[in-house]
């Protein structure tokens, strides 16, 4: 059960895009098509942003967007805004449990 | 409104026993399966337990395997997570999280609820 890596940390400026990658291996992320994303505000519990790879929930702005290539998932933003500075954590589906990233700080310059 | 309100929590010293609630609502509790996600101060995110709708499914994370007790109460609506042989590394706020689908398999759909969690800090 080893975690998940994520960059611990990237940044942009207001309208840029960034994307943050979440690495695992063939037993997590790329055996399966069970990667989620969170959003973690300070003192807050986590918002779930992107299920199953790439999907969003109701109420999650379109900016926000999922894919995976072989053993890497990665969460883009676009147009970045001030709201979105947080922390993001990946998860994924791995035999009989789930595994989450460290996380990444995600700064808006 | 789906509500996941925890409890329990506190200062317990090492080796000694600790049991969690977390009280559901706004949702047909019996239909989804339900996980425990804890959080060391200033730290990431760490998978700890989950049991599916029916009990069927009951699964731990190896670094509390054998030590802590998943369960549920579908008619008080209710998850628990029995705590023993706590660890300083145990030091945590704990969530209640629920899975996203209804009869779902756990943890293959993402979490879409949480609670504002429970705070367990292990110290002598």
């Amino acid at each position: 059960q080893s975690a998940l890596t994520q960059p611990a940390s990237v940044s942009g400026s207001p309208g840029q895009s960034i994307t943050i990658s979440c690495t695992g291996t063939s037993s997590d992320v790329g055996g399966y098509s069970y990667v989620s994303w969170y959003q973690q505000h300070p003192v807050k519990a986590p918002k779930l942003m992107i299920y199953d790879v790439s999907n969003r929930p109701s109420g999650v702005s379109n900016r926000f967007s999922g894919s995976k290539s072989a053993n890497t998932a990665s969460l883009t933003i676009s147009g970045l805004q001030a709201e979105d500075e947080a922390d993001y954590y990946c998860s994924s589906y791995t035999t009989g449990s789930t595994v989450f990233g460290g996380g990444t700080k995600l700064t808006v310059l | 409104e789906v509500q996941l309100v925890e409890s329990g929590g506190g200062l317990v010293q090492p080796g000694r026993s600790l049991r969690l609630s977390c009280a559901a609502s706004g949702f047909t509790f019996d239909d989804y399966a339900m996980h425990w996600v804890r959080q060391a101060p200033g730290k990431g995110l760490e998978w700890v337990s989950a049991i599916s709708w029916n009990t069927g499914s009951i699964g731990y994370a190896d670094s509390v395997k054998g030590r802590f007790t998943i369960s549920r109460d579908n008619a008080r609506n209710s998850l628990y997570l029995q705590m023993n042989s706590l660890r300083a590394e145990d030091s945590a706020l704990y969530y209640c999280a629920k899975e996203r689908l209804r009869f779902g398999e756990p943890h293959t759909a993402g979490f879409d609820y949480w609670g504002q969690g429970t705070l367990v800090t292990v110290s002598s």
